[in-house]
């Protein structure tokens, strides 16, 4: 199956700062990418669609100037948290579609603590 | 009504036997399907997607599709104490801005030694 990374797997930072997580297909080109955000025992949940070369597309109840999307190449994307709070803690995802109709693959997922 | 639906579970299998996932969803529209299993502080992994009506065989899976019950179901042959993990069900359903992939909460898996 097709490859996506995450960079890093793991982060630490104090409120108030930024963290950025880097998003990349290694073996293919994602005209899409996707980022997720999964609290503990809790179900995916979708915040935004990356699209390359344009604006990503928000979901209902996503700060979009808090969670800043750029998927600047067909194999990188990147989300970074503005200003964290502890409530931004969580386990951050990002995934690539291969092709219109394939299968999302996931990267190993980001675990972001704000303390 | 949820686009994506899914008994949580945990369902409880002994190891060997075949476990059966169930999973529907409400898009009669829909033309992808996929399972992905996600272990406990990992991220999902894709190991069965389908298209069509009917069956289809990677190993140990089987899917099952069957469009006109809005139905998709998952079995996993001579279950292994490895194979205890979330499995999400997900679905691309149409949307104003194109298709979204929908999951389910997931059906939890536990193999019995």
């Amino acid at each position: 199956g097709a490859v996506v990374s995450q960079h890093p797997s793991w982060v630490i930072c104090k409120s108030g700062t930024s963290v950025k997580i880097e998003c990349r297909s290694l073996d293919f080109q994602a005209t899409t990418m996707f980022w997720y955000r999964q609290f503990p025992k809790q179900s995916l949940m979708l915040m935004a669609t990356s699209n390359e070369g344009s604006k990503a597309t928000y979901e209902q109840g996503v700060e979009k100037d808090k969670f800043l999307i750029n998927h600047a190449s067909l194999t990188l994307s990147t989300l970074t948290v503005t200003s964290a709070h502890p409530e931004d803690s969580s386990f951050y995802i990002c995934s690539a579609r291969q092709g219109a109709r394939g299968g999302q693959y996931f990267g190993p997922g980001t675990r972001l603590t704000v303390t | 009504q949820k686009e994506v639906e899914q008994n949580s579970g945990p369902l409880s299998v002994p190891e060997g036997a075949i476990a059966s996932l169930n999973c529907t969803y409400s898009d009669r529209g829909s033309q992808s399907f996929f399972w992905y299993r996600q272990y406990s502080g990992k991220s999902p992994e894709l190991i069965m997607s389908i298209y069509s009506n009917g069956d289809k065989e990677d190993g140990r899976f089987t899917a099952q599709l069957n469009k006109a019950s809005q139905y998709v179901s998952l079995l996993i042959r001579d279950s292994q104490p490895s194979d205890s993990a979330t499995y999400l069900c997900a679905v691309y359903t149409a949307t104003g801005g194109g298709n979204k992939l929908t999951f389910g909460t997931g059906t939890q898996l536990k193999v019995e030694l």
